[in-house]
């Protein structure tokens, strides 16, 4: 199976600030990789696919990059509402799977 | 508007049974894979389960083969997971998806599994 890690598994910010989180693969998967947030209680929600392809209704201050087995999420000028937990995950091959989440709080 | 409603997931002791549906409204569901993603309360997320728009390839992740299948009836508009054998290890909250593009675009709002004796 693929494993998917990711770092920090939290981070403090504020509002306005620039994050990044990273995912790193335990093989290449081309750009079979996913972002997700999740808030308490409710359902993840699709940020961005197949690496850097913004879901359509996510705000332009989310962006990814990476490649072959290294991905960053980055999201700009942080907003109230961004503080959630981030899971990126892999569709190269099943089993999908997901890295552990990182919880973005203030 | 895109609408996935789970429901079937209740109590159950370990070695038990349970059926898992999904309703699908506002797309035209046989177009789409679809996939089962569970969460332990608490914890990341896991994907359990994936089946193509017309049934022919399926997919699970290792710990549930032989215990758990996935099905769906496209006149119906609905996705199923029936789970056999359970385990206190499959205790999540149960998420069906809308798959597109490799990516899980769309979620229900989950069902909770809770297998104890």
């Amino acid at each position: 199976d693929i494993q998917m890690t990711q770092s920090p598994s939290s981070l403090s910010a504020s509002v306005g600030d620039r994050v990044t989180i990273t995912c790193r693969a335990s093989q290449t998967i081309s750009s079979y990789l996913n972002w997700y947030q999740q808030k308490p209680g409710k359902a993840p929600n699709l940020l961005i696919y197949a690496k850097s392809r913004l879901q359509i209704g996510v705000p332009s201050r989310f962006s990814g990059t990476g490649s072959g087995t290294e991905f960053t999420l980055t999201i700009i000028n942080l907003q109230p509402e961004d503080f959630a937990t981030y899971y990126c995950q892999q569709t190269y091959g099943p089993p999908l799977t997901f890295g552990g989440g990182t919880k973005v709080e203030i | 508007e895109v609408q996935l409603v789970e429901s079937g997931g209740g109590l159950v002791q370990p070695g038990g049974s349970l059926r898992l549906s999904c309703a699908a409204s506002g797309f035209t569901f046989s177009n789409f894979w679809m996939s089962w993603v569970r969460q332990d309360p608490g914890k990341g997320l896991e994907w359990v389960a994936n089946i193509k728009e017309d049934g022919s390839e399926i997919n699970y992740r290792d710990s549930v083969k032989g215990r758990f299948t996935i099905s769906r009836d496209n006149a119906k508009n609905s996705l199923y997971l029936q789970m056999n054998s359970l385990r206190v290890e499959d205790t999540a909250v149960y998420y069906c998806a809308r798959d597109r593009d490799h990516a899980h675009g769309y979620w229900g709002q989950g069902t909770l599994v809770t297998v104890s004796s």
